[in-house]
């Protein structure tokens, strides 16, 4: 059974940093891009970043290039969110999603962890 | 960027209704589009992919059609579990975009 369980999630000051983590199992995690996607509270859904099976590739919304970083660890198959420079915008629940396979739609998601930017 | 431009934003209907929802694009993405349902404190599911696929162990009242700039999504006969927010996804092209969302909601 496919499991993406995201940590790292909270109350973070503006201009701070928040790494998120997204623990993967139920797949083989190597062969697959994975995202994140985050939902502001009461709206709709922003895809935020990718990061290709190899880890070679990376792909940012222009809402947080420059300021997030995607990264993963194939050894504990786990995808990595490295917020810097945090905005009160960027106050969401925040998904790490999988995709159903080369094509970049997602077939299971996270819970979704909360980030909430405040000071 | 491709802007996807969902109608309407709000619907309300009845249990055994008809229901369209139609996601525009700003530009030609083939079928490369996809459709989720979301519930309030849940993740969003994969409802149809390229279009006009039905995600596996999704009712047959879901379908899909549409190509290059204009897409629907059709529920044939609404059930009381289908009221939910659905949004329409392009994967065509980098940034990723996500239509605004269509709330369906009990008259």
């Amino acid at each position: 059974e496919v499991q993406l369980l995201e940590s790292g999630g909270g109350l973070v000051q503006p201009g701070g940093s928040l790494r998120l983590s997204c623990a993967a199992s139920g797949f083989t995690f190597s062969t697959y891009a994975m995202s994140w996607v985050r939902q502001a509270p009461g709206k709709g859904l922003e895809w935020v970043s990718t990061i290709t099976s190899g880890g070679g590739g990376t792909y940012y919304a222009d809402s947080v290039k420059g300021r997030f970083t995607i990264s993963r660890d194939t050894s504990k198959n786990t995808l990595y969110l490295q917020m810097n420079s945090l905005r009160a915008e960027d106050s969401a629940i925040y998904y790490c999603a999988k995709p159903y396979s080369s094509l970049i739609f997602f077939d299971y998601w996270g819970l979704g962890t909360l980030v909430t930017v405040s000071s | 960027d491709i802007q996807l431009t969902q109608s309407p934003s709000f619907l309300s209907a009845s249990v055994g209704d008809r229901v369209t929802i139609t996601c525009r694009a700003s530009q030609g993405i083939s079928s490369y589009l996809a459709w989720y349902q979301q519930k309030p404190g849940k993740a969003p599911k994969l409802l149809i992919y390229s279009a006009s696929t039905l995600q596996s162990g999704v009712p047959s009242r879901f379908s899909g059609s549409g190509s290059g700039t204009e897409f629907t999504l059709t529920i044939s006969s609404l059930q009381p579990e289908d009221f939910a927010t659905y949004y329409c996804q392009q994967l065509n092209h980098y940034p990723l975009t996500f239509g605004g969302g269509t709330k369906v909601e009990i008259k």
